[in-house]
């Protein structure tokens, strides 16, 4: 049981370039979410999901895309990386209750 | 809207007691949690307590929660360096929707 599990932990991107986070977890839980986390301002919610199929956004949605095709999968798109999209992001799972959240190992993105 | 606020940092010597203090204003919050990140690591989940709790005890963990002022605390007892690290609040915004809207974080420096 892997839990929750983010690829890649590193990436250094040029301006303009796109990318997927990956993010998978293995406990059947319904809620997935992507978080940024920039110095001195916690953890921010990017996309969530609350099933296969259905997407929503959080506090800080643009320039960013999220699907979610399996129960497993949740994976972040950024579509034409900006220096202001450098940070490290989180990618967490839930059940359906929404009581206990679990986290990933987080990835750290350099956008230059 | 909703909001969190901790104190940036909070340093104390090995063995004695810690207690890192967070304010929120969502009074429909269900649950309200507290995460540890360690250096270059995840967020793990320490523990949470049900909004119609006042306190819940877990080993050298307690959680106080005062929903008249909309303060919560989290004392470590006998705390020791390895218990250094980053702590963040974080409540889980009204309708129970998985939505966690978190605090900067508390930096604890544990002193030998």
């Amino acid at each position: 049981n892997a839990g929750v599990t983010q690829t890649p932990k590193f990436q250094v991107l040029k301006t303009g370039q796109s990318m997927t986070l990956q993010c998978a977890q293995d406990m059947n839980h319904e809620y997935m979410s992507w978080y940024r986390q920039d110095p001195g301002m916690g953890l921010r919610l990017i996309h969530y999901s609350v099933g296969a199929g259905i997407t929503d956004q959080g506090e800080v949605p643009n320039g960013y895309n999220v699907s979610r095709s399996t129960t497993e999968d949740f994976p972040l798109r950024l579509l034409s990386a900006a220096p202001s999209q450098t940070s490290v992001y989180f990618c967490a799972s839930g059940d359906t209750a929404v009581r206990e959240q679990f986290f990933g190992p987080g990835t750290r993105l350099t956008v230059l | 809207g909703e909001d969190v606020e901790q104190s940036l940092f909070l340093s104390v010597r090995e063995g004695d007691s810690s207690v890192i203090n967070c304010t929120y204003t969502d009074s429909s919050s269900t649950y309200l949690y507290w995460y540890k990140q360690e250096p270059g690591a995840g967020l793990q989940l320490l523990t949470y307590i049900f909004s119609n709790m006042d306190m819940k005890q877990d080993q050298r963990l307690t959680v106080l929660l005062n929903k008249k002022d909309k303060h919560l605390s989290l004392r470590i007892a006998d705390t020791q360096t390895g218990d250094s690290a980053i702590y963040f609040c974080a409540e889980n915004g009204p309708g129970n929707t998985g939505k966690l809207i978190f605090g900067q974080g508390t930096t604890l420096q544990v002193k030998p």
